[in-house]
């Protein structure tokens, strides 16, 4: 099964900042890439997810970069505002051509005002 | 929101017992899976479910079982109950096929085994 490696586990960072979570994954035929945010006592929310046909997408201040040759991933949050504060997971399938997942530990980011 | 909902919000057990969890999944949705995040980690699949059968498993025993039904909603069933047991538990609703595999998750159910 897949393996997703997660860093770093936290992340502090200035509010106006930015701020990177990376992520790497064992099936080099992984094909999809989501990532989830998770604010306190609430359910993991999808923000941005990446196919393997593309390298890159974004989405206002949040985008997602892929290395596929490197296997792994990242989340790249822009001009960081209190709101961003949460914990986020990356995710991998379990098998190629499959959907279900493999979680990365998380990360959780505080946006200090 | 989602629209996948789960009950109970909140459970409280003792070793030994069985539970039982329900999700309802959004609206076109043909799929449920359903994670076990345990406190401060991520979560964990422990096993889906697409066209009223279980379409793959992680590693989990067998104590921990499920059903999904016509609607497309589902349970999750847990025999004798452990401490470690205690989690939040989650569904996920997709829609199997058509590149539209992206997971919804509901609110979860708090789970507590004393």
């Amino acid at each position: 099964g897949e393996n997703v490696e997660q860093h770093p586990s936290t992340l502090s960072v200035q509010e106006g900042d930015s701020a990177v979570i990376k992520c790497t994954y064992s099936d080099s035929a992984s094909n999809y890439f989501p990532w989830y945010k998770q604010e306190l006592g609430k359910r993991p929310q999808l923000i941005i997810d990446i196919r393997s046909n593309v390298g890159e997408k974004k989405d206002q201040r949040i985008a997602v970069t892929l290395n596929k040759t490197a296997k792994h991933f990242s989340l790249h949050i822009t001009e960081t505002q209190p709101e961003d504060s949460a914990v986020y997971f990356c995710a991998a399938p379990q098998r190629s051509n499959d959907y279900k997942l493999s979680f990365g530990a998380g990360t959780t980011v505080t946006v200090r005002a | 929101e989602t629209g996948v909902t789960q009950s109970p919000t909140h459970l409280i057990k003792t070793r030994g017992q069985q539970v039982t969890l329900r999700c309802s999944s959004q609206s076109g949705h043909n799929t449920v899976s359903w994670y076990q995040q345990a406190l401060g980690q991520g979560p964990q699949f422990i096993f889906q479910y697409y066209r009223e059968e279980e379409n793959g498993r992680g590693n989990f025993p067998p104590r921990f079982s499920g059903l999904q039904f016509p609607n497309y909603s589902s349970e999750l069933n847990v025999n004798a109950l452990e401490l470690d047991d205690s989690a939040l538990y989650l569904c996920a609703s997709s829609q199997t096929g058509q590149g539209r595999e992206t997971q919804y998750f509901g609110p979860g159910t708090r789970l507590l085994v004393l």
